[in-house]
């Protein structure tokens, strides 16, 4: 496996479930990051991780829960989402924190909430 | 409100012929400019930057021209192929004092489509 990858492709979860979205980097990068994209939104940045710790959190609501166990692995865990939670969840990386052409992105998990 | 737009949703151009794809911003603090392709069911891959300090950076066949007087980027593909067709997307940032980028602003994204 190369790049960022993220599983699952596609996930669909009624309010009350509770659901995880995982990323792994083969990059050797000590940053990643959570991005939302909304349905005719721009991308938006949700988590930001570096050398495993938190340094970003742009004001997500807490039924978004992330988890860095190591440089290589990213979680999201959701729980109790509301329908306008659906969106493509993307996942990146890149080395000490730097964006732009550094930032690596996975192919995405499609989320529906019903 | 956003602070980078891109208000053609969807372009649609000839093979051969040239796709121009726009994006305006209002926060003139903005100093580097990236533009973004992705491909349905993938993530967004780097294309092609700028920084402020140039108004025109040029890759094989993709040119970006920035103009800063009025807060405006375009993306020239010359000439245009089938295998181009896919969502543009531009993103502006700051860059940091230690150099490197700070957290990139998106616009929503342009749908190009090259038919052959």
């Amino acid at each position: 496996e190369t790049g960022v990858t993220q599983t699952p492709r596609h996930l669909v979860m009624g309010m009350t479930n509770k659901k995880s979205l995982k990323c792994e980097q083969h990059l050797g990068h000590n940053a990643m990051y959570w991005y939302k994209q909304s349905a005719k939104k721009p991308l938006e940045l949700m988590f930001v991780y570096s050398l495993e710790e938190r340094v970003e959190n742009n004001s997500v609501p807490s039924r978004f829960s992330p988890e860095c166990p190591n440089s290589s692995h990213l979680f999201l865990h959701l729980h109790t989402l509301q329908p306008e939670d659906s969106a493509l969840y993307l996942c990146a990386s890149s080395q000490d924190g730097e964006f732009g052409e550094k930032l690596f992105f996975g192919s995405g998990t499609q989320l529906s909430v019903l | 409100d956003q602070q980078v737009k891109q208000n053609s949703p969807s372009l649609s151009v000839q093979e051969g012929r040239i796709s121009i794809l726009n994006c305006d911003y209002t926060n003139s603090m903005f100093d580097y400019f990236l533009w973004y392709k992705k491909y349905p069911a993938e993530g967004p891959t780097f294309l092609i930057s700028i920084s402020s300090i140039k108004d025109k950076n040029e890759d094989g066949r993709f040119t970006v021209f920035l103009n800063k007087s009025a807060k405006h980027l375009s993306l020239h593909i010359v000439p245009s192929q089938p295998g181009d067709s896919a969502v543009y997307f531009c993103a502006a940032t700051q860059v940091n004092y230690g150099g490197s980028q700070g957290n990139l602003i998106f616009g929503k994204g342009t749908k190009l489509s090259v038919k052959p």
